[in-house]
């Protein structure tokens, strides 16, 4: 099983749709885990970390769920703007590298 | 102010050459990475420095040779170039140790091109 699982779509949504990835993860002993953000052409950007169940950030949820060991991320009324590449990353801590997913693409069209 | 800046943002070279690609952050970080993006865009850590020491050192062929002057700097050199090294590079760099839960904050990416 691979470290990180992402289903790399493209998911296409219509503005205003309420969008959600997952994204599963094989080490049960990752801490904490973040969303990134990358636009075609960009660097990865921060947008959300999740320490523990979950996390909100405006029309951004993300909800971590360690048993199955998937954390997913919601998306609500989405904008044109949020079209870009969403990447999973977990965290084991310390010394650790972490391993980036492939990202699941996102197309947001009018 | 850029928080990570790399140098330059399009590199074209033949194969053969030698080249450089420069990264300096004032984000006052401890770590600083170079992560490399193939054309199927797969993230992948290639080296990471902590305060000017290596912690992390991938399987990446010792073509590659970083070199942190100080802990604000992390440069990659590559020598003797490739066609498969064509791929965009990324510097970054966090707080603490990445995999202490850190936030990593990227440069704007080297696209390299091998001919």
């Amino acid at each position: 099983r691979k470290e990180v699982e992402q289903d790399p779509g493209p998911f296409n949504v219509p503005e205003g749709a309420t969008v959600a990835f997952n994204c599963t993860y094989s080490n049960s002993a990752s801490q904490s885990f973040f969303w990134y953000r990358q636009d075609c052409r960009k660097e990865p950007k921060l947008l959300m970390s999740v320490y523990s169940s979950g996390n909100e950030d405006g029309r951004f949820t993300a909800q971590l769920n360690r048993a199955s060991q998937y954390i997913s991320l919601l998306i609500r009324d989405s904008k044109l703007s949020d079209s870009a590449t969403y990447l999973c990353v977990p965290s084991r801590g310390g010394y650790q590298k972490v391993t980036f997913g492939i990202g699941t693409k996102l197309q947001v069209i009018p | 102010d850029t928080a990570v800046s790399q140098t330059p943002k399009y590199l074209v070279t033949q194969m053969g050459n030698d080249k450089s690609i420069k990264c300096e952050q004032n984000l006052g970080h401890d770590t600083m990475y170079w992560y490399k993006q193939d054309s199927k865009k797969f993230l992948k850590i290639m080296f990471s420095y902590n305060n000017k020491e290596l912690i992390i050192n991938e399987t990446v062929p010792n073509r590659f040779s970083p070199k942190s002057p100080d802990k604000a700097h992390l440069n990659l050199h590559i020598n003797s170039l490739e066609l498969g090294d064509s791929a965009v590079y990324f510097c970054a760099s966090s707080q603490g140790i990445q995999g202490s839960n850190e936030k990593l904050f990227f440069g704007s990416g080297t696209q390299l091109s091998v001919l």
